[in-house]
């Protein structure tokens, strides 16, 4: 069984670029969520898809957007970064249609914003 | 307003020094409550789902148990490999892919 994968590991980027970042849903897994987590905070929900339509969105501003492939794998974009963008981007993927199906988390992407 | 709480924020334990990590939450309508694990620099790693009041699960040296407004972690004679951040989360019944994160707690054990 594998696991959900993110690409890249590390990345820095300037203040108003834009990044893109990768995820694959672990085997099986039709749902991916976004997460943002700042140091020493917990994780916060940017949003999920599922079928490849958004389906629920947290507090994060419309620069925050995402898609869902017919393969369930997943990109988030970030447009005019901010230096408060720099967190820990963590992807997760669960089994949609199935209420409290746990979330099964990748390692993240480490973003800094200078 | 949602809000999930833990404390402490930090803990030091001495190997085999039992404990217990606590998670409060206020949120209308939750429809579970999650344990994750995170260790230094990896994603966090599920442990537990409760669903009601009551309810206990264990899992090695960790058990978790659900009340009406608080869970708690506990953690029996630990060891230095339970070392990490213990993260709590909920789930409310309008979304069920999104969850409410507390900040966590740090735990560490000394050999």
């Amino acid at each position: 069984e594998t696991g959900v994968t993110q690409s890249p590991t590390h990345l820095i980027k300037t203040r108003g670029q834009q990044v893109t970042l990768r995820c694959s849903s672990q085997s099986g897994h039709n749902t991916v969520s976004w997460y943002q987590q700042a140091l020493g905070q917990g994780p916060q929900f940017i949003f999920q898809y599922y079928r490849e339509e958004e389906n629920g969105r947290g507090n994060f501003p419309p620069r925050f957007s995402g898609l869902q492939f017919p393969n369930y794998s997943s990109e988030l974009n970030v447009n005019a970064l901010e230096l408060d963008d720099s967190a820990l981007y963590l992807c997760a993927s669960s089994l949609g249609g199935q209420h409290n199906s746990p979330l099964h988390f990748g390692n993240g992407t480490r973003l800094t914003v200078t | 307003e949602d809000q999930v709480t833990q404390s402490p924020e930090a803990l030091r334990l001495q190997e085999g020094e039992s404990s217990s990590l606590n998670c409060s939450y206020t949120v209308s309508g939750l429809r579970g409550l999650f344990w994750y694990r995170q260790d230094p620099g990896k994603g966090p790693e599920f442990l537990f789902t409760l669903y009601s009041a009551g309810e206990e699960k264990e899992k090695e040296r960790l058990k978790a148990t659900l009340t009406k407004k608080e869970s708690f972690l506990h953690i029996t004679a630990p060891k230095p490999e339970d070392s990490a951040t213990y993260l709590c989360a909920v789930v409310k019944s309008s979304n069920t892919g999104k969850l409410i994160f507390g900040q966590g707690t740090t735990l560490q054990v000394k050999p």
